[in-house]
């Protein structure tokens, strides 16, 4: 299976500034997706990165808040822009791997633990 | 809409007891089905799903599954409960909308005492 590394691993930062995250995976996926959970919440999608086009953002979740890059087949970075306390959650990068059977299974990363005061 | 939902917020049961997470789901077409595990300050651990074929899927760690399309459920079991099996399980469900989005159900938390 493939192997996610996020940065940061967690971290507190200040109201109305923008943090990004970094994944970074050990061999070339297809695609990658943003998952956010808030405290004591389940899973949301947040947007699903393609390599080479638009981040396909979910109902509730918009580009000028959640800017996604993805340069290459095996990086990605989630901006979380203009932070309020609200933003406060774990945020999970996940994969497919490429040339997987396509049949949903995702690897997902440790997380990156965002506390906003 | 597809959904899934896990009716327990809890389940608490003796080391050593046979242990059963509930998960019900609802799709438009074949389901897949997946469970997820969550220890304490770690991402999400693949555990076991279902595509097709055998009706009880078996897992990571000594978990099975038991599909049943009539009552659209996917609950997860264990013979023989374990403490270090105490972690907040997901179920989740792939939208047949598009990509392999999966949709994500509440979260039960298993706690299994000695």
């Amino acid at each position: 299976s493939a192997v996610i590394s996020q940065k940061p691993s967690r971290d507190i930062c200040q109201r109305g500034t923008s943090l990004t995250i970094q994944c970074q995976v050990d061999s070339q996926v297809t695609m990658m997706f943003w998952y956010r959970q808030q405290p004591g919440q389940s899973l949301t999608l947040i947007a699903t990165a393609n390599q080479g086009s638009e981040a396909t953002y979910e109902s509730g979740f918009v580009i000028d808040k959640f800017p996604i890059s993805r340069p290459n087949l095996t990086f990605s970075t989630l901006t979380v822009s203009n932070m309020s306390p609200e933003d406060s959650s774990i945020y999970l990068c996940s994969v497919e791997e490429m040339g997987g059977s396509n049949t949903g299974e995702l690897f997902f990363g440790e997380g990156s633990r965002l506390t906003v005061l | 809409a597809q959904s899934v939902a896990q009716p327990e917020d809890q389940v608490n049961v003796a080391e050593g007891n046979p242990l059963t997470v509930k998960c019900t789901y609802s799709v438009s077409g074949n389901p897949y089905l997946f469970w997820y595990v969550q220890y304490p300050n770690r991402g999400l651990q693949f555990l076991l799903k279902y595509i097709t074929g055998d009706n009880l899927v078996k897992g990571s760690y000594g978990f099975e599954a038991e599909f049943n399309k009539s009552q659209t459920s996917f609950h997860l079991k264990k013979p023989s409960a374990l403490v270090s099996d105490s972690a907040l399980y997901f179920c989740a469900v792939r939208d047949a909308g598009g990509y392999n989005k999966l949709i994500f159900g509440a979260g039960t938390r298993l706690a299994v005492h000695p």
